[in-house]
């Protein structure tokens, strides 16, 4: 009964490889997100999606892509991976302001 | 822009008594609400407590309460009888009514001493 669910919690791959995480939410809110959270702890919005539309798309590198098949799932997919890439990523969903996000468990990238 | 700000990157308390953390913020709304999650070592973000800013009451969740000060824009945490499960990073986060980004502070790595 999981309400955010992120997949992969591990991933470890090659500078330069192309990898995905994938996010999914049964919580019926419309609008989704994508954190990265550095070394140091910090949590920074990379991306925002309400009922399918990109609403927030922060200074990222374009190799970082989101997608939202449906208002129920949102993917990020990076490309061409570097170092400086290793995070950790939060998935997050939101209804209204009034009741902050519930987020995923978290996906932690190591970029090798 | 809304900007958060927590000044106190660790703090400790011993078991069983209490401990307040620190957060201040800006934002150019009259409408936004405030929070507060804790990240347990299972990288787990929790949502402890919420605080609407047109409320002057503070909320309080059981053993955790928050004294928001609008005009000084201070937003702190009090935890109360502290317990060895309440160590973790904590956060404080604002956000606009009118926007749903969520801005958060650095963190305070909170350490309980048994």
């Amino acid at each position: 009964d999981t309400a955010v669910s992120q997949t992969p919690k591990y991933l470890v791959t090659q500078m330069g490889n192309d990898k995905s995480i994938k996010c999914e939410q049964n919580l019926g809110h419309d609008t989704m997100y994508w954190y990265k959270q550095d070394s140091k702890k910090f949590l920074k919005i990379m991306f925002s999606y309400n009922n399918k539309e990109l609403i927030i798309n922060e200074t990222v590198p374009n190799r970082f892509s989101p997608k939202s098949p449906d208002k129920a799932h949102l993917n990020l997919h990076i490309n061409s991976l570097e170092l400086g890439d290793s995070a950790v990523y939060f998935c997050a969903s939101s209804h209204r302001a009034a009741y902050g996000y519930t987020f995923g468990s978290g996906t932690r990238l190591t970029v090798v | 822009a809304q900007t958060v700000t927590q000044s106190q990157p660790e703090m400790s308390v011993q078991e069983a008594e209490t401990v307040t953390l620190s957060c201040t913020y800006d934002t150019s709304e009259s409408d936004y609400y405030l929070f507060w999650y804790k990240q347990p070592p299972s990288r787990q973000m929790i949502l402890v407590i919420r605080q609407e800013a047109y409320k002057q009451q503070n909320a309080t969740e059981n053993r955790f309460s928050v004294n928001f000060q609008k005009a000084a824009k201070s937003f702190s945490l009090k935890i109360s009888d502290s317990q060895l499960g309440d160590a973790a990073m904590y956060f404080c986060a604002s956000q606009e009514t009118s926007g749903s980004r969520l801005t958060f502070g650095e963190g305070t790595q909170l350490t309980v001493n048994p």
